[in-house]
Parts: C-alpha cells; structure tokens; sequence
C-alpha cells in the first residue's frame, strides 16, 4: 500500500476554506486518492477521488500535485458541521478491478470554529 | 438517494456468545465489505465478499468470523464466540461493478461483556 501522512489536527474558521494537505509519495501510477471523512464514529462518508487530474464535486475539490506525491482536499466554505475525521487513502488495487480493499490511517481532525 | 443500511444500530452480548451482524449494501451493487473500528483506532479492514465468497480477508477474520449472503439483499457478519476484544464499530460497505466508490453503512456498535 501506498503510505499517506497526514497532519493530526487542524481549524478552521466557519466560512472559510479549509485546506487540508496529504502526502503520499511512494503512490503508483495507478493508484488513485481517495477523501473520506468520519463524523464522530459514524460510517465513513466518501468525499471524493482523483487520479491525476483535479476533480471538484459537490462537496469538495482535490487537487493533485503534477508529480502525484501530495494532494489537498479543499472545503470552500467550511460549516460547523464539516467537523469531521478526514481520510486521505491510496487506493490497493486487486486483480479484481472493482474489488479492493480501503486502508484507513489516522486521517487529520478537522475542527470548524463559529 | 440509495444507501448501505445495518441493523442492529447498537448489539450488547456476554462473552463467549454469538452474534449476526446484518447489513443491507445497495440495490445491484456486487462486492461487500466489513470494516471495524476500535473505540479511538483506525477503521480496519476485515474481509470483502465477491459472487458468493470470500475475496480477500485480514488477520483479524480469523475462524471466529463468517460472513454469508443469505438471500439476495442481506449480507452478514457472525462472530461465533465473542471476545471482549471483539467490541468494537462494525461498518459494512458496497460498491457496484465497473464502480470506483466504496459506500459505507452507519455501523452497528457491538460490546462484549
């Protein structure tokens, strides 16, 4: 698997952007990075996913560094409600294509402030 | 919107006892998943369910654990002879063929006592 860093913890402002960075350097050419974040013990809620290009969704963009060693997961208008356990997650392929298992790391503690 | 569903929400059994753990993954999805998660750990990958069997399993899933598909909807997890160290957030998930999400359910919160 390829390994994720992750800082612990971070805050933000309500309203603001919330800009949270990831490291995966040892990723493989086909492996993608995933965002999933966990509120307080719930099940793990998919945020979004990339490859190599930045992807912007309803909920969130992700931007991909060109070398594919780092990625930021950015909120753009965080809300109290945006706190949360995020998991950046390299994705394990198996030979099954749709079939592959999720390894979750600690993630960061995101902390929305009023 | 569709959604991986698990009952029950919450499970307390006596050591030693077994327990089924139900999940009800998305309509047409083919591929199923148990996560736990120990009170203050990482989320931690359990088994994966693939056309009636097991695709890949962890350490953990050891001869304690079994998981099956009953019918056509239900997918389950049953731990034979609970351990205290069993107790633990169970999450189920599922993603559908040619898809690149894995959905998660609520979790059931199962303690051993």
């Amino acid at each position: 698997d390829a390994k994720t860093t992750q800082p612990p913890s971070m805050d933000c402002a309500e309203g603001r952007a919330a800009n949270l960075p990831c490291n995966h350097s040892t990723i493989s050419g086909n492996e993608y990075v995933y965002w999933y974040r966990q509120i307080h013990s719930q099940g793990p809620q998919y945020i979004i996913h990339g490859l190599k290009n930045n992807e912007t969704n309803e909920m969130a963009s992700l931007i991909i560094t060109e070398d594919r060693k780092s990625s930021t997961l950015i909120l753009p208008h965080a809300t109290l409600r945006d706190t949360a356990v995020y998991y950046c997650i390299v994705r394990v392929l198996n030979s099954g294509g749709s079939n592959y298992k999720l390894t979750f790391g600690k993630g960061t503690l995101l902390t929305v402030n009023p | 919107e569709p959604e991986v569903t698990q009952t029950p929400s919450h499970q307390v059994t006596q050591m030693g006892q077994e327990v089924i753990l139900r999940c009800v993954p998305i309509s047409n999805h083919l591929y199923f998943y148990w996560y736990r998660q120990i009170l203050g750990q990482k989320v931690e990958f359990l088994v994966s369910f693939y056309n009636n069997e097991i695709s890949e399993k962890s350490e953990i899933f050891d001869d304690q654990f079994s998981v099956e598909r009953p019918d056509g909807s239900n997918f389950t997890l049953k731990i034979r002879s609970t351990k205290l160290e069993d107790s633990a957030m169970y999450f189920c998930a599922s993603i559908g063929l040619g898809q690149e999400t894995q959905y998660f359910g609520p979790g059931t919160r199962l303690l051993v006592l």
